[in-house]
């Protein structure tokens, strides 16, 4: 079973709808949590981290289910702007900092 | 803040070959990793490194690849004799350990 798994896609989404992403993980010691965005022939970026059961910024808010060990982010009003593939990155403090990422999801928002 | 910086960003080479990838970490970060991202593959972490001293070099795929980091801001990715199939993005991140990593812009790598 792999560490971390999400949905690949892809999305297709008009501009201004609500997408959700999620991500589950399998160890139970996970420890930090971070959804980042890569665009094509790019870096992986970090968009955000979520430390605690949740974390907004702006358009963007990514929940933490501990128990069911899942990790969400919901775009809200997309923009054309936010076509990219997003990943889910688990951090393990207990096997040396160690980060697992997922395959990502692409997502494409169109006019 | 400059960030990871990685060298060179492009590089083209003909099989067997010897490679030498060059990142520089953000200066603080405790960890460095050597990720390698394809189409077929994804992104796959190669080697990190807490302290200086690797940690994890079980994505390395065989012998001819190998890594140091001789100190905190300086760490090389080997190839040698390099083939075709190592044609890849090679990123290099670092973070202080636990918290998020930063990646550096890649090196985009062509073996023929």
């Amino acid at each position: 079973r792999k560490e971390v798994e999400q949905d690949p896609g892809p999305f297709n989404v008009p501009e201004g709808a609500t997408v959700a992403f999620n991500c589950t993980y399998s160890n139970s010691a996970s420890q930090s949590f971070f959804w980042y965005r890569q665009d094509c022939r790019k870096e992986p970026k970090l968009l955000m981290s979520v430390y605690s059961s949740g974390n907004e910024d702006g358009r963007f808010t990514a929940q933490l289910n501990r128990a069911s060990q899942y990790i969400s982010l919901h775009i809200r009003d997309s923009k054309l702007s936010d076509s990219a593939t997003y990943l889910c990155v688990v951090n393990m403090m207990n096997t040396g900092n160690q980060f697992y990422f997922g395959t990502g999801t692409s997502l494409t928002v169109i006019p | 803040d400059a960030g990871v910086i990685q060298s060179p960003r492009h590089e083209v080479t003909e099989m067997g070959q010897e490679v030498t990838l060059r990142c520089k970490p953000i200066s603080g970060h405790n960890s460095l990793f050597w990720y390698r991202q394809t189409m077929m593959r994804g992104l796959e972490l190669l080697i990190y490194f807490n302290n200086n001293v690797p940690i994890d070099d079980s994505g390395m795929p065989e012998d001819r690849f190998s890594a140091k980091m001789p100190n905190a801001s300086f760490s090389t990715l080997k190839i040698q004799p390099s083939e075709p199939r190592d044609s890849a993005v090679y990123f290099c991140a670092s973070s202080f350990a636990p918290y998020e990593q930063y990646f550096g812009p890649g090196t985009r790598l062509t073996v023929t």
